[in-house]
C-alpha cells in the first residue's frame, strides 16, 4: 500500500532559526495535510492543500503541495519554543485505501539544549 | 460539539479484561477514524467509517479490536481479552464529508497492567 517517508525524524531548534521537514510517496496524493501534536493531545490541523504546485501560509508557517503529487513540505519560519512538539504530514485520496488517509510517522521538534 | 470528545480520557485496566472506548465526532460529520499511538511513535490506522458504506476494517490488528457506529454518530472501539501490547492512545477524529482535514479528539490513553 501506500507509504510515506517524513523526514527528518527529530530535529533541534534554537528559537528564531527557520525549519524545514518534507514528506514523500511512492504514488501521488489528491490532498496534502500537515498537523501538530503537542503532548497529551490530538494531532490539530495546521495547513491543507488542495492542487499540485499549491503554495500556502499559514502565519509562519508555509507548506506546498508538490508538482508532482508525491512530496510535500513544511517551512517554519523564525521558529520559537512552542513550535516544539511532533509535526504529522499525510497524504489523501478521496475513495482510497485505509480510508483515503496515509499518516507519515512524524518529525519531532525539540528546543537546542 | 464544538469538537471530537472521546472518554475516557485515560483507562487502566487488566490484563484479560474487555475495554470500551467511546467518540463523539463533531456533528454531522459523516467521516469517522480510530488511529492507534504507541508512545513515541506515528498513527497507526485502525479503522475508518464513511456515512451508510461498509467500515474499511483492514487496520485492525487482531480480532480481539472491533468497532461500530450507531446511528451515523457515535462510534465505539472495543478491545477483548486486552494483552499490554494494546497500551497505547487511541485517537478518534471526524470530517465533514472525508474529503477534508480531519479534526482530532485528545484520546484515550489505554494502559494494560
Amino acid at each position: 500500500g501506500q507509504q510515506l517517508n517524513q523526514s527528518p525524524q527529530s530535529m533541534f531548534i534554537q528559537e528564531g532559526e527557520d525549519v524545514s521537514m518534507n514528506c514523500t510517496s511512492s504514488s501521488i496524493f489528491n490532498t496534502w495535510l500537515w498537523y501538530k501534536q503537542d503532548p497529551g493531545e490530538g494531532p490539530v490541523l495546521l495547513i491543507a492543500l488542495y492542487k499540485a504546485g499549491e503554495l500556502t501560509s499559514n502565519g509562519r508557517l508555509t507548506a506546498q503541495f508538490g508538482i508532482t503529487r508525491k512530496d510535500s513540505f513544511l517551512n517554519i519560519s523564525a521558529s520559537i519554543p512552542s513550535d516544539v512538539g511532533i509535526y504529522f504530514c499525510a497524504g489523501m485520496n478521496y475513495g482510497g485505501s485505509q480510508g483515503n488517509l496515509i499518516f507519515g510517522k512524524g518529525t519531532k521538534l525539540s528546543v537546542k539544549p | 460539539g464544538a469538537g471530537v470528545s472521546q472518554s475516557p480520557s485515560n483507562k487502566v485496566t487488566e490484563k484479560g479484561k474487555d475495554v470500551e472506548l467511546r467518540c463523539d465526532p463533531i456533528s454531522g460529520h459523516t467521516a469517522l477514524y480510530w488511529y492507534r499511538q504507541s508512545l513515541g511513535q506515528g498513527l497507526e490506522f485502525l479503522i475508518y467509517f464513511q456515512g451508510n458504506s461498509a467500515p474499511d476494517k483492514s487496520g485492525l490488528p487482531s480480532d480481539r479490536f472491533s468497532a461500530e457506529r450507531t446511528g451515523g454518530s457515535v462510534s465505539t472501539l472495543t478491545i477483548q481479552r486486552t494483552q499490554q501490547e494494546d497500551s497505547a492512545v487511541y485517537l478518534c477524529a471526524s470530517s465533514l464529508t472525508g474529503g477534508n482535514g480531519y479534526t482530532f479528539g485528545s484520546g484515550t490513553r489505554l494502559t494494560v497492567v
